[in-house]
Protein backbone atom coordinates (compact mmCIF):
# COMPACT_ATOMS: atom_id res chain seq x y z
CA UNK A 1 0.00 0.00 0.00
CA UNK A 2 1.30 3.50 -0.13
CA UNK A 3 1.57 5.43 2.49
CA UNK A 4 1.92 9.33 2.47
CA UNK A 5 4.14 11.57 5.41
CA UNK A 6 2.78 14.72 4.97
CA UNK A 7 5.56 17.55 7.39
CA UNK A 8 5.71 19.00 9.30
CA UNK A 9 2.66 18.39 11.41
CA UNK A 10 2.38 22.20 12.41
CA UNK A 11 3.70 25.14 12.06
CA UNK A 12 3.49 28.90 13.54
CA UNK A 13 3.95 31.46 10.78
CA UNK A 14 3.25 35.30 10.66
CA UNK A 15 1.35 37.09 8.00
CA UNK A 16 3.30 37.68 5.20
CA UNK A 17 5.64 34.68 5.62
CA UNK A 18 6.50 32.22 2.74
CA UNK A 19 5.24 28.91 4.13
CA UNK A 20 6.22 25.38 2.35
CA UNK A 21 4.62 22.16 3.42
CA UNK A 22 5.80 18.79 2.03
CA UNK A 23 4.37 15.56 1.17
CA UNK A 24 6.37 11.96 0.58
CA UNK A 25 4.57 9.05 -0.99
CA UNK A 26 6.21 5.52 -0.23
CA UNK A 27 6.02 4.69 -4.42
CA UNK A 28 6.30 7.00 -6.92
CA UNK A 29 2.67 8.02 -7.72
CA UNK A 30 3.63 10.64 -10.91
CA UNK A 31 1.61 14.02 -10.50
CA UNK A 32 -1.36 12.20 -8.75
CA UNK A 33 -1.27 14.60 -6.05
CA UNK A 34 -3.91 16.92 -4.86
CA UNK A 35 -4.04 19.23 -1.98
CA UNK A 36 -6.66 20.47 -0.11
CA UNK A 37 -7.23 23.34 2.51
CA UNK A 38 -9.73 22.72 5.88
CA UNK A 39 -10.84 25.53 8.61
CA UNK A 40 -12.35 24.32 11.82
CA UNK A 41 -15.64 22.69 11.47
CA UNK A 42 -15.78 22.97 7.76
CA UNK A 43 -15.76 20.55 4.77
CA UNK A 44 -12.06 20.36 3.27
CA UNK A 45 -11.68 22.76 -0.05
CA UNK A 46 -9.67 21.65 -2.98
CA UNK A 47 -6.13 23.91 -3.80
CA UNK A 48 -4.03 22.25 -5.94
CA UNK A 49 -4.91 19.12 -8.28
CA UNK A 50 -2.42 17.05 -10.24
CA UNK A 51 0.64 18.18 -8.47
CA UNK A 52 0.24 21.92 -9.73
CA UNK A 53 -2.76 22.98 -11.31
CA UNK A 54 -4.69 25.66 -8.85
CA UNK A 55 -8.09 24.98 -8.92
CA UNK A 56 -10.53 27.59 -9.68
CA UNK A 57 -11.00 30.30 -7.96
CA UNK A 58 -8.19 29.51 -5.43
CA UNK A 59 -6.20 32.79 -4.98
CA UNK A 60 -2.23 32.61 -7.11
CA UNK A 61 -0.06 32.67 -3.64
CA UNK A 62 -1.02 29.14 -3.65
CA UNK A 63 1.08 26.39 -5.71
CA UNK A 64 1.74 23.60 -5.91
CA UNK A 65 5.23 21.20 -6.94
CA UNK A 66 6.79 17.94 -7.48
CA UNK A 67 6.48 14.85 -9.02
CA UNK A 68 7.29 10.65 -8.34
CA UNK A 69 7.58 10.89 -4.44
CA UNK A 70 8.57 14.59 -2.69
CA UNK A 71 5.83 17.25 -3.44
CA UNK A 72 5.27 20.82 -2.00
CA UNK A 73 2.57 23.22 -1.07
CA UNK A 74 3.64 27.04 -0.97
CA UNK A 75 1.86 29.78 0.34
CA UNK A 76 3.69 32.97 -0.91
CA UNK A 77 2.59 35.24 1.24
CA UNK A 78 0.49 34.12 4.12
CA UNK A 79 -2.70 36.05 4.84
CA UNK A 80 -4.66 35.54 7.80
CA UNK A 81 -7.19 33.74 6.44
CA UNK A 82 -5.00 31.36 5.32
CA UNK A 83 -4.46 29.29 9.09
CA UNK A 84 -5.99 26.27 8.44
CA UNK A 85 -5.07 22.71 8.56
CA UNK A 86 -3.78 21.38 4.51
CA UNK A 87 -3.90 17.83 3.31
CA UNK A 88 -2.38 16.09 0.50
CA UNK A 89 -4.18 13.34 -1.03
CA UNK A 90 -2.42 10.74 -3.58
CA UNK A 91 -5.11 9.04 -6.39
CA UNK A 92 -2.90 6.74 -7.72
CA UNK A 93 -4.88 4.21 -6.28
CA UNK A 94 -7.47 4.16 -4.33
CA UNK A 95 -7.82 7.56 -1.97
CA UNK A 96 -5.30 8.39 0.83
CA UNK A 97 -5.12 11.49 2.41
CA UNK A 98 -1.80 12.34 4.21
CA UNK A 99 -2.04 13.33 8.53
CA UNK A 100 -2.31 16.71 7.93
CA UNK A 101 -0.35 20.31 8.50
CA UNK A 102 -1.94 22.80 10.49
CA UNK A 103 -0.68 26.52 10.06
CA UNK A 104 -1.24 28.70 12.98
CA UNK A 105 -0.20 32.02 14.05
CA UNK A 106 2.88 32.99 15.56
CA UNK B 1 -23.96 26.15 -8.88
CA UNK B 2 -23.18 22.39 -7.80
CA UNK B 3 -24.43 21.51 -4.35
CA UNK B 4 -23.90 18.18 -2.22
CA UNK B 5 -25.67 18.49 1.27
CA UNK B 6 -24.73 15.48 3.60
CA UNK B 7 -27.85 14.33 6.31
CA UNK B 8 -28.87 11.33 8.21
CA UNK B 9 -25.94 11.20 11.08
CA UNK B 10 -26.71 10.84 14.52
CA UNK B 11 -26.15 8.80 17.83
CA UNK B 12 -26.26 4.99 17.76
CA UNK B 13 -25.30 2.21 19.65
CA UNK B 14 -22.39 -0.68 19.16
CA UNK B 15 -23.91 -3.15 16.48
CA UNK B 16 -26.52 -0.31 15.10
CA UNK B 17 -26.89 0.80 11.57
CA UNK B 18 -27.93 4.39 10.16
CA UNK B 19 -28.23 5.32 6.63
CA UNK B 20 -26.31 8.63 5.23
CA UNK B 21 -27.89 10.55 2.43
CA UNK B 22 -26.32 12.79 0.09
CA UNK B 23 -28.08 15.14 -1.84
CA UNK B 24 -26.89 17.07 -5.14
CA UNK B 25 -28.08 19.73 -7.30
CA UNK B 26 -26.41 21.26 -10.19
CA UNK B 27 -25.05 18.47 -11.78
CA UNK B 28 -26.36 14.67 -12.43
CA UNK B 29 -24.55 12.11 -9.97
CA UNK B 30 -24.37 9.30 -12.33
CA UNK B 31 -21.98 10.79 -14.37
CA UNK B 32 -19.53 11.08 -11.80
CA UNK B 33 -17.39 8.71 -9.11
CA UNK B 34 -18.66 10.02 -6.02
CA UNK B 35 -17.07 9.23 -2.86
CA UNK B 36 -17.40 9.04 1.23
CA UNK B 37 -15.04 10.15 3.58
CA UNK B 38 -14.64 10.56 6.87
CA UNK B 39 -12.96 12.63 9.80
CA UNK B 40 -12.61 11.09 13.35
CA UNK B 41 -12.55 13.68 16.11
CA UNK B 42 -9.32 15.60 15.99
CA UNK B 43 -8.01 13.25 13.44
CA UNK B 44 -7.38 13.40 9.18
CA UNK B 45 -9.24 12.18 6.24
CA UNK B 46 -10.35 9.01 5.68
CA UNK B 47 -12.02 7.68 2.41
CA UNK B 48 -14.83 5.01 3.61
CA UNK B 49 -15.96 4.58 0.18
CA UNK B 50 -16.93 4.73 -3.31
CA UNK B 51 -19.58 4.49 -6.20
CA UNK B 52 -18.47 5.23 -10.34
CA UNK B 53 -20.60 5.64 -13.03
CA UNK B 54 -20.85 2.28 -13.96
CA UNK B 55 -22.24 1.20 -10.65
CA UNK B 56 -19.24 -0.28 -9.74
CA UNK B 57 -18.47 0.34 -5.76
CA UNK B 58 -15.52 0.18 -3.76
CA UNK B 59 -14.41 -0.19 0.30
CA UNK B 60 -11.37 -0.01 2.04
CA UNK B 61 -10.73 -3.14 4.31
CA UNK B 62 -12.26 -1.06 7.56
CA UNK B 63 -15.36 -1.02 6.41
CA UNK B 64 -15.83 -3.88 3.78
CA UNK B 65 -18.97 -6.12 4.45
CA UNK B 66 -20.62 -3.44 6.72
CA UNK B 67 -21.02 -0.31 4.97
CA UNK B 68 -23.02 -0.19 1.48
CA UNK B 69 -23.03 2.81 -1.00
CA UNK B 70 -25.71 2.73 -3.51
CA UNK B 71 -27.22 5.60 -5.76
CA UNK B 72 -30.92 6.48 -7.11
CA UNK B 73 -30.08 8.18 -9.84
CA UNK B 74 -34.15 9.61 -9.99
CA UNK B 75 -33.17 11.52 -6.71
CA UNK B 76 -30.04 12.53 -7.41
CA UNK B 77 -28.98 11.46 -4.48
CA UNK B 78 -25.92 9.05 -2.90
CA UNK B 79 -26.87 6.56 -0.17
CA UNK B 80 -24.23 5.06 2.79
CA UNK B 81 -26.03 2.15 4.88
CA UNK B 82 -24.58 1.80 7.72
CA UNK B 83 -24.60 -1.61 9.70
CA UNK B 84 -22.58 -3.19 12.73
CA UNK B 85 -21.32 -0.26 13.51
CA UNK B 86 -18.14 0.47 16.23
CA UNK B 87 -16.93 3.56 18.08
CA UNK B 88 -14.84 3.94 15.52
CA UNK B 89 -16.85 4.57 13.28
CA UNK B 90 -17.39 7.98 14.80
CA UNK B 91 -16.76 10.82 12.50
CA UNK B 92 -18.11 13.56 10.46
CA UNK B 93 -18.82 11.58 7.42
CA UNK B 94 -18.77 14.00 3.39
CA UNK B 95 -19.74 12.78 0.68
CA UNK B 96 -17.57 14.46 -2.25
CA UNK B 97 -17.53 14.30 -6.10
CA UNK B 98 -14.70 13.11 -7.88
CA UNK B 99 -13.33 15.30 -10.66
CA UNK B 100 -10.71 13.63 -13.55
CA UNK B 101 -7.82 15.31 -15.23
CA UNK B 102 -7.41 13.72 -19.17
CA UNK B 103 -5.49 12.21 -20.91
CA UNK B 104 -4.02 10.46 -17.13
CA UNK B 105 -7.51 10.32 -15.24
CA UNK B 106 -5.60 12.17 -12.28
CA UNK B 107 -9.23 12.44 -9.98
CA UNK B 108 -9.79 14.97 -7.05
CA UNK B 109 -12.53 15.88 -4.94
CA UNK B 110 -13.61 19.76 -6.25
CA UNK B 111 -16.68 19.36 -3.95
CA UNK B 112 -17.96 18.18 -0.73
CA UNK B 113 -20.95 18.16 1.39
CA UNK B 114 -20.87 20.48 4.72
CA UNK B 115 -20.61 16.94 6.63
CA UNK B 116 -22.60 14.62 8.57
CA UNK B 117 -21.91 13.53 12.39
CA UNK B 118 -22.00 9.65 13.40
CA UNK B 119 -21.27 9.14 17.20
CA UNK B 120 -21.13 5.34 17.81
CA UNK B 121 -21.63 4.97 21.60
CA UNK B 122 -24.00 3.39 24.45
Amino acid sequence: DIQMTQSPSSLSASVGDRVTITCRASQSISNYLNWYQQKSGRAPKLLIYAASSLQSGVPSRFSGSGSGTDFTLTISSLQPEDFATYFCQQSYRTPLFGQGTKVEIK
Amino acid sequence: EVQLVDSGGGLVQPGGSLRLSCAASGFSLKNYDIHWVRQAPGKGLEWVSAIGTTGATYYPDSVKGRFTISRENARNSLFLQMDNLRAEDTAVYYCARANVVAPDAIYYFDYWGQGTQVTVSS
